[in-house]
């Protein structure tokens, strides 16, 4: 059975940083593709961004908020993801999941396991 | 971006009831489209990928179909458990972008 469980969560100021991690198990880290969702107190579903696997090259895509302020890094030894969160605005407070992205298995892709999510606050 | 725009926001149902669920893209997706359920306090979970394909254990009650820019999300008889919200989701082109829910309530 595949489970996510993410952690690094918390209350951070305006203008502060955060590392969110994820483990997997139940499935081989390395053969799939990774991503962030967050959700905003009673409110919607916004992809943050995805990282491939190596054998697809290991690159990272962002939505327009993140870029540039949010870093998406996966270790594979670990069986973890990373989202580095830099320059955090209020607009960031939510909850954040982790899911596996069927990318490099399927030609359709989906967001096919969700962890239970960790939230961050931003505010001071 | 493209713009996926669910209808209705919200839909009150009793058990026993047949119920759909649209979803509009802003431009054509071909068959690029999953449904995802969200019940309060949890994560989501995906239902449907490829607009009609049901994943692993989710029960045959729920069918999605479409293509281009429409899509449906069929309940055929509701189920205490499937009250909660339902998003769609785009993947043919970056960024993913999200519905932004349908919220099925108990009449």
């Amino acid at each position: 059975e595949v489970q996510l469980v993410e952690s690094g969560g918390g209350l951070v100021k305006p203008g502060g940083s955060l590392k969110l991690s994820c483990v997997l198990s139940g499935f081989t880290f390395s053969d799939v593709w990774m991503g962030w969702v967050r959700q905003a107190p009673g409110m919607g579903l916004e992809w943050v961004g995805r990282i491939k696997r190596k054998i697809d090259g290991g690159t990272t895509d962002y939505g327009a908020a993140v870029k540039g302020r949010f870093t998406i890094s996966r270790d594979d030894s670990k069986n973890t993801l990373y989202l580095q969160m830099n320059s955090l605005k209020t607009e960031d407070t939510g909850m954040y999941y982790c899911t596996t992205d069927s990318g490099g298995r399927t030609v359709i892709t989906a967001l096919d396991s969700w962890g239970q999510g960790t939230l961050v606050t931003v505010s001071s | 971006d493209i713009q996926m725009t669910q209808s209705p926001s919200s839909l009150s149902a009793s058990v026993g009831d047949r119920v759909t669920i649209t979803c509009r893209a802003s431009q054509s997706i071909s068959i690029y489209l999953n449904w995802y359920q969200q019940k309060p306090g949890k994560a989501p979970k995906l239902l449907i990928q490829a607009a009609s394909n049901l994943q692993s254990g989710v029960p045959s009650r729920f069918s999605g179909s479409g293509s281009g820019t429409d899509f449906t999300l069929t309940i055929s008889s509701l189920q205490p458990e499937d009250f909660a919200t339902y998003y769609c989701q785009q993947s043919y082109t970056l960024p993913r972008t999200f519905g932004l829910g349908t919220k099925l309530e108990i009449k």
